[in-house]
């Protein structure tokens, strides 16, 4: 139990559904983050929030919309996804902003398009 | 071309065996971390080397950043079926306001 969790743990959507994920902390942490987790590619950074504000932002389509409503919860809000966006979806957070922090990963949110 | 390479990116073997996993690059940096994923969960740290030739061991773990610090091993002695899991070597970009990089992983399993 790292202090992070993830809902769902698993999602089956259609290309025209809108779901969301969501990530809470339990750790105090100040700074959230998504990263995308593809078979047999690194792990991709998404979107950075320290704050509650969006400090980064690595080219994400904009089919996939955050939302940090406070320093406790991400959201990743989907719409008109395609199959190639069916990947393991990771939130970590960590005190601070990104340098130098140590960052705590949920378990994840497995998204299969269909 | 990734940042980070790893290899072997699979690795199967016998429990009670020794391996070495590898995170090479071009590029130097100022330091580097190691991270395992089991499945069905996220990555959790296991160490972070910042000094070239620093060695660090984590109980039959045993971790090196090279000299020149452009890569960093691994080495795991009597592997045991817990030790099953993603190896991911990853380095904070300070240039790029501290971004993550992670390598694409080594998976490793160990058979009793």
């Amino acid at each position: 139990e790292t202090g992070v969790t993830q809902t769902p743990r698993h999602l089956v959507m259609g290309m025209t559904n809108k779901k969301s994920l969501k990530c809470e902390q339990h750790l105090g942490h100040n700074a959230m983050y998504w990263y995308k987790q593809s078979a047999k590619k690194p792990l991709e950074l998404m979107f950075v929030y320290n704050f509650k504000e969006q400090t980064e932002n690595n080219s994400v389509p904009s089919r996939f919309s955050p939302e940090c409503p406070n320093s406790s919860h991400l959201f990743l809000h989907l719409h008109t996804l395609q199959p190639e966006d069916s990947a393991l979806y990771l939130c970590a957070s960590s005190p601070t902003g990104p340098v130098g922090d140590t960052q705590y990963f949920g378990p994840g949110t497995r998204l299969t398009v269909l | 071309t990734q940042l980070l390479e790893q290899s072997p990116q699979f690795l199967s073997i016998q429990e009670g065996e020794n391996l070495t996993v590898y995170c090479n690059s071009s590029s130097v940096f100022s330091s580097l971390q190691w991270y395992r994923q089991e499945p069905g969960e996220g990555p959790v740290l296991l160490v972070t080397v910042v000094t070239g030739g620093e060695v660090k061991k984590l109980k039959r773990l045993t971790f090196q950043f090279g000299d020149a610090r452009k890569d960093s091993s691994l080495h795991i002695t009597a592997a045991q079926p817990g030790d099953t899991g993603l190896y991911l070597c990853a380095v904070l970009l300070y240039n790029q306001g501290g971004k993550l990089i992670f390598g694409q992983g080594t998976e490793l399993s160990v058979k009793p």
